[in-house]
């Protein structure tokens, strides 16, 4: 158990549709991570918050956004869901700012089908 | 831009064979940093090892050992005497020094290793 909680672990939604996933991080830790990972794209970064702030932003759609919580959870909301956003969605955690060498823990995922 | 590539898709061994999972990757960056993770059946991905860029001394931790060789962009990861809970994808993954997103993980494609009983 690597102490990252994600909720929920399957979601079953229509196209157009909107939808949030949310993660609680290790206790302790300040960065949130989220990744998708599909069969066409593999495992892509999505974003990072450290301690609340976007610290950085890599292949995320524009119809994605996230923001941690002063709780330090987070939330990735999908909206207007198109069929190719089928996706396993992973949140990690760390206890650094994001230099790189970051040994990330990950939650277990969220399915995500868009019918 | 970084690059990782993992050209093996798919391995199956016998059980208490050894196994060694190749992993090429490509940076600009002076400083970058390499990971193994493990994604079993579960689905949870597991951090497994970390490498910098600056330290090409290898290891080994118990079965598992790693051969890094910034001259041929190189990080294997091989398996001693594989073992049926072994089986798993495995993700090699690179991270830039420079800032930013470059500092987040590039993930390769992924190995699929079956152990047989």
């Amino acid at each position: 158990d690597s102490g990252v909680t994600q909720t929920p672990k399957h979601l079953i939604t229509a196209t157009g549709q909107r939808v949030t996933l949310r993660c609680s991080p290790r206790s302790g830790d300040l960065s949130v991570y989220w990744y998708q990972q599909s069969l066409d794209q593999g495992l892509q970064f999505l974003i990072q918050y450290y301690n609340g702030e976007e610290r950085a932003k890599g292949n995320i759609l524009e119809r994605f956004s996230a923001q941690q919580f002063p709780d330090l959870h987070s939330e990735l909301n999908l909206s207007s869901l198109e069929l190719g956003d089928s996706a396993l969605y992973f949140c990690a955690s760390s206890n650094r700012s994001g230099t790189g060498n970051e040994k990330l823990f990950f939650g277990s995922g969220t399915q995500l089908s868009v019918l | 831009a970084q690059k990782v590539t993992q050209a093996q898709t798919e391995i199956s061994v016998v059980e208490k064979e050894d196994v060694t999972l190749d992993c090429v990757y490509e940076t600009r960056d002076t400083t970058y940093y390499l990971f193994w993770y493990k994604q079993p059946p579960s689905g949870e991905l597991v951090f497994l090892i970390r490498r910098n860029s600056f330290d090409e001394q290898n290891e080994i931790s118990g079965r598992y050992s790693w051969n890094f060789q910034k001259s041929t962009s190189s990080f294997n990861f091989t398996i001693t005497a594989s073992q049926v809970v072994d089986s798993a994808v495995y993700f090699c993954a690179l991270s830039g020094g420079s800032s930013g997103s470059a500092r987040q993980l590039t993930f390769g494609s992924g190995t699929q290793l079956t152990v047989l009983p």
